[in-house]
């Protein structure tokens, strides 16, 4: 299972745009790097999956560069309710009986300044 | 669709009681799993189900059993609690959990505190 690494907090002001970049050196060929949103107090919640180049959806965009050792979740134009716990995951783990589990880190912790 | 749902919200329990999380999930999803969360960390896998009648150990089993005796519920339940159980307990679900594009619907959670 591919290790990650991405910065444990962020501070940000509001309306601009934010990039957290998340290392995953050992990432495997048939891994997915999927991100997940975390609002305090709440379950995690799927934000974007991609596997490589940039994919773009209404919430954020992603950024895989050719050798898949990183990606970027960017988060256009922050406001206050963007203030969560982004974890990065990179692949599934194998749990047995043919099903796959997520693995997750400690995220990154956006805080967003008014 | 309700989503996935959780109860109770909160619980306090003292030291040795039993109980039941309860969890259910309205997507006809094959694939649900309970995970915890403590403060400052991740979420770490407790049980998990392929199916109805199929359920598996995930990474801190300890002290837990589950069932799925229908596709829809997934009840987490505390033998005997613990302090080190005090936690909080998110259930989840996915369509067939066998695909890594299979994206995991969370619950709201449950926050039980043992004394």
């Amino acid at each position: 299972l591919a290790k990650t690494t991405q910065p444990i907090s962020m501070d940000s002001y509001e309306g601009q745009e934010v990039n957290i970049t998340c290392s995953h050196n050992n990432i495997a060929t048939n891994d997915y790097i999927t991100w997940y949103q975390q609002f305090p107090s709440q379950g995690p919640r799927f934000i974007i999956q991609g596997y490589k180049t940039k994919v773009t959806n209404e919430v954020a965009s992603l950024f895989i560069p050719a050798d898949r050792k990183s990606s970027t979740l960017s988060l256009p134009r922050v406001s206050l309710s963007d203030t969560a716990v982004y974890y990065c995951l990179v692949g599934l783990a194998y749990s047995g009986a043919g099903s796959y589990q997520l693995t997750f880190g400690k995220g990154t912790k956006l805080s967003v300044i008014p | 669709n309700a989503g996935v749902t959780q109860t109770p919200k909160f619980q306090v329990l003292k030291t040795g009681q039993s109980m039941t999380l309860q969890c259910a999930q309205d997507m006809n999803h094959e694939y649900m799993s309970w995970y915890r969360q403590d403060p400052g960390m991740g979420l770490r896998l407790i049980h998990y189900s392929v199916g109805a009648g199929i359920t598996d150990q995930g990474e801190v089993p300890n002290g837990y059993n589950v069932s799925r005796s229908t596709t829809e519920d997934f009840p987490l339940r505390l033998l005997s609690a613990a302090p080190s159980q005090t936690s909080v307990y998110f259930c989840a679900s996915s369509r067939t959990g066998r695909l890594p594009t299979d994206t995991q619907y969370f619950g709201p959670g449950t926050r039980l505190t043992v004394l």
